[in-house]
C-alpha cells in the first residue's frame, strides 16, 4: 500500500538555529497533511495542518510547506528551542478521513 | 476540559489473558480512533469509529474488538494477548463531518505482554 514517510530518522539543531524536517508521501490522491510532535512518554500532540489546495501555512514558529509536485512536505521550526526536542511524524489523508503516519524523525536540540 | 483519557496506563499480561484498554473523550466529537505504537515506528490504526454505532477495521485489526460504548466512550478488547500485542496503544479523536481535521491523543496505555 502506499505510505508517508519521512527522509531522515534523527536531526540534530543547534538552539537558536531553524530546524527543517522533510516528510515524502506516495499517494497523490491524499489532500490533508498534517504534523505532530510526540515527547517521551506522552501522546502525539498537534503542531500544524495544511489541505491540498494550499502550499504553505504558518503557525506560531512553525511554517509547513506542501509540493504537491513531487509528493513533499516539509517542517519548518524557526529559532529551535530545547523544548522542540521530541519525534516529528507527518501524517496523511485521503477520502476516506483516516490519516497514515511516516515513522518519525527523532529532533535532538544542543545547546 | 480533559480531552482524552485512557485507562490504564500501565499494563503487564501473561499469553492468553483478555483485557480492555478504556478510552473517554469531553470534545463532543463524532469520530474515535485506537492506533498502537512499536518502537521506532509511527502509529498503526487498529480500529475506528466514524460516528456513534459504527466501527470499522483499521491495518492491523487481528487480535482486537472494539465497542462504541456511547458518543464519549471507545474501548479495546484484548481477547487472548499474545506477546505480539507488546506496545504502546493510544486512543484518538476527531470531528469527522466536513473533515478530515486533526485528531487528539490520549497519554497512551504501555501494554506488555509475556
Amino acid at each position: 500500500g502506499e505510505s508517508v514517510g519521512l527522509h531522515l530518522p534523527t536531526l540534530s539543531v543547534q538552539e537558536g538555529d531553524n530546524s527543517i524536517i522533510n516528510c515524502a508521501y506516495s499517494n497523490s490522491a491524499s489532500d490533508y497533511f498534517i504534523w505532530y510532535k510526540q515527547e517521551s512518554g506522552k501522546g502525539p500532540q498537534f503542531i500544524i495542518d495544511i489541505r491540498s489546495n494550499m502550499d504553505k501555512r504558518q503557525g506560531q514558529r512553525v511554517t509547513v510547506l506542501l509540493n504537491k509536485t513531487v509528493k513533499h512536505l516539509s517542517l519548518q521550526i524557526a529559532a529551535t528551542q530545547p523544548g522542540d526536542s521530541a519525534v516529528y511524524f507527518c501524517a496523511e489523508s485521503g477520502s476516506d478521513y483516516k490519516l497514515s503516519f511516516g515513522a518519525g524523525t527523532t529532533v535532538t536540540v544542543r545547546a | 476540559n480533559a480531552g482524552v483519557t485512557q485507562t490504564p496506563k500501565f499494563q503487564v499480561l501473561k499469553t492468553g489473558q483478555s483485557m480492555t484498554l478504556q478510552c473517554a473523550q469531553d470534545m463532543n466529537h463524532n469520530s474515535m480512533y485506537w492506533y498502537r505504537q512499536d518502537p521506532g515506528m509511527g502509529l498503526r490504526l487498529i480500529y475506528y469509529s466514524a460516528s456513534e454505532g459504527t466501527t470499522d477495521k483499521g491495518e492491523v485489526p487481528n487480535g482486537y474488538n472494539v465497542s462504541r460504548l456511547n458518543k464519549r466512550e471507545f474501548s479495546l478488547r484484548l481477547e487472548s494477548a499474545a506477546p505480539s500485542q507488546t506496545s504502546v496503544y493510544f486512543c484518538a479523536s476527531s470531528e469527522l463531518i466536513g473533515g478530515p481535521y486533526e485528531q487528539y491523543f490520549g497519554p497512551g496505555t504501555r501494554l506488555t505482554v509475556t
